[in-house]
């Protein structure tokens, strides 16, 4: 009965590949977010959907491409990972009759 | 633009040991909220507190309780009676209300909270 998973929790990875993160939410919610923690644990919005529409897209390297088939679900693909990828992705959701955003474990990716 | 500053890096207290963690937040906006979480070391953001711009009373929940100040622009957290499982990092953030997907969150650098037993 998680409310908001994503998977996987940890990603080893070389330089160069593509991968993808999933999320997933059981919320009923309509609005899903991405947000990068960097080394220094600073947290940054990057993407927002809304109703499976993209809403924010926070200049994030057109590399990152994120994908919502349903409301339910945000994926994050990243096209040639770079060192500077390595982060914990978090995902978010909440419902647009009030504000609080709840948060996914987060995906450690680290880039070799 | 929106910002939220937590000037306090790092803090450490003994087991119960009152402690305040401070948040001050920038806005031009009169409709906004505030938020706090934790972030305890396996790692999950886990939802404290929700506070909208019209709200300025202040909250108890247990040993936790949450002070907002418009008039100075603070968002002040206090744990009484700290635990040893209060270590984390505890994160402020500011949302605008924009709607249907427009609020984002900015989080403050957070701030490193290690109660010693």
């Amino acid at each position: 009965d998680t409310a908001v998973s994503q998977t996987p929790k940890y990603l080893v990875t070389q330089m160069g590949n593509d991968k993808s993160i999933k999320c997933e939410q059981n919320l009923g919610h309509d609005t899903m977010y991405w947000y990068k923690q960097d080394s220094k644990k600073f947290l940054k919005i990057m993407f927002s959907y809304n109703n499976k529409e993209l809403i924010i897209n926070e200049t994030v390297p057109n590399r990152f491409s994120p994908k919502s088939p349903d409301k339910a679900h945000l994926n994050l693909h990243i096209n040639s990972l770079e060192l500077g990828d390595s982060a914990v992705y978090f995902c978010a959701s909440r419902t647009s009759l009030q504000e609080t955003q709840y948060f996914g474990p987060g995906t450690r990716l680290l880039v070799l | 633009a929106q910002k939220v500053t937590q000037a306090q890096t790092e803090i450490s207290v003994v087991e119960k040991e009152d402690v305040t963690l401070d948040c001050v937040y920038e806005t031009r906006d009169t409709t906004y909220y505030l938020f706090w979480y934790k972030q305890p070391p396996s790692g999950e953001l886990v939802f404290l507190i929700r506070r909208n711009s019209f709200d300025e009373q202040n909250e108890i929940s247990g040993r936790y309780s949450w002070n907002f100040q418009k008039s100075t622009s603070s968002f002040n957290f206090t744990i009484t009676a700290s635990q040893v499982v209060d270590s984390a990092v505890y994160f402020c953030a500011l949302s605008e209300a924009r709607g249907f997907g427009n609020e984002k969150l900015t989080f403050g650098t957070g701030t490193r909270l290690t109660i010693i037993p």
